[in-house]
């Protein structure tokens, strides 16, 4: 089945404490990218990657590491979490820019305390 | 700039009843459009998409929406809610070519037995 796997679902965790929310996709796509959801504002890209080792700053990168080693795997590093990324996290995929549909994970929810 | 512009934060309808919901866009270049609906707890899953050609498109669970480029709107249509239409509903644009996509604010979808 075509997926994106995103873990783990729910965490909290305390200011500071390093963290990495791993996403995985098995259909072969050049792009992901990492957004956050949060009320009233819709979603908002944070990073994005072309392909292996090419990846790109999206709206709202401040705080955030990424890194594509791996055709399918996308993590997203918080390596000094703070409370104003306490938010609803989405890793999506897609064939690549002259394709449209966006596939995308379940979803992180993360608390920063 | 490019944005996309979603007036309706929240919108209920009565089940049988028709829905439209509303999609503006700013974007230069030719947009490719689409709408997701995201369900409680879940990621977001493609309605439709808009690339060229017809500009009433059909989508799943039996959503239509209509591209006008003299008004820059991608509304989004359904004849007869259903309760399980239950949603929130985000609206987007891309363009051919490159890998920005921006996503509307969001409309929540409330369905009244």
């Amino acid at each position: 089945e075509a997926q994106v796997t995103q873990n783990p679902r729910y965490l909290i965790t305390v200011t500071g404490k390093k963290l990495t929310v791993t996403c995985s996709q098995n259909m072969n796509h050049e792009y992901m990218s990492w957004y956050r959801q949060d009320p009233g504002l819709g979603l908002r890209q944070i990073y994005y990657s072309m392909n292996v080792e090419a990846t790109d700053k999206g709206d709202v990168p401040e705080g955030y590491k990424v890194s594509r080693k791996e055709k399918r795997n996308f993590p997203l590093i918080l390596e000094s979490p703070s409370p104003n990324q306490t938010s609803l996290y989405f890793c999506a995929s897609r064939r690549g820019p002259n394709t449209g549909e966006l596939f995308f994970g379940e979803g992180s929810r993360l608390t920063v305390l | 700039a490019q944005s996309v512009t979603q007036p309706d934060i929240h919108i209920t309808v009565s089940e049988g009843a028709s829905l439209e919901l509303r999609c503006n866009y700013s974007y230069g270049a030719t947009p490719y459009l689409f709408w997701y609906v995201q369900s409680p707890g879940q990621g977001l899953q493609l309605l439709l998409k808009y690339f060229s050609g017809d500009t009433l498109v059909q989508g799943i669970k039996g959503f239509e929406a209509e591209f006008k480029r003299s008004q820059s709107s991608f509304n989004l249509r359904k004849p007869s809610v259903h309760w399980s239409d239950a949603a929130e509903y985000f609206c987007a644009v891309g363009a051919l070519g490159t890998y920005k996509y921006i996503f509307g604010t969001g409309t929540r979808l409330k369905v009244l037995a």
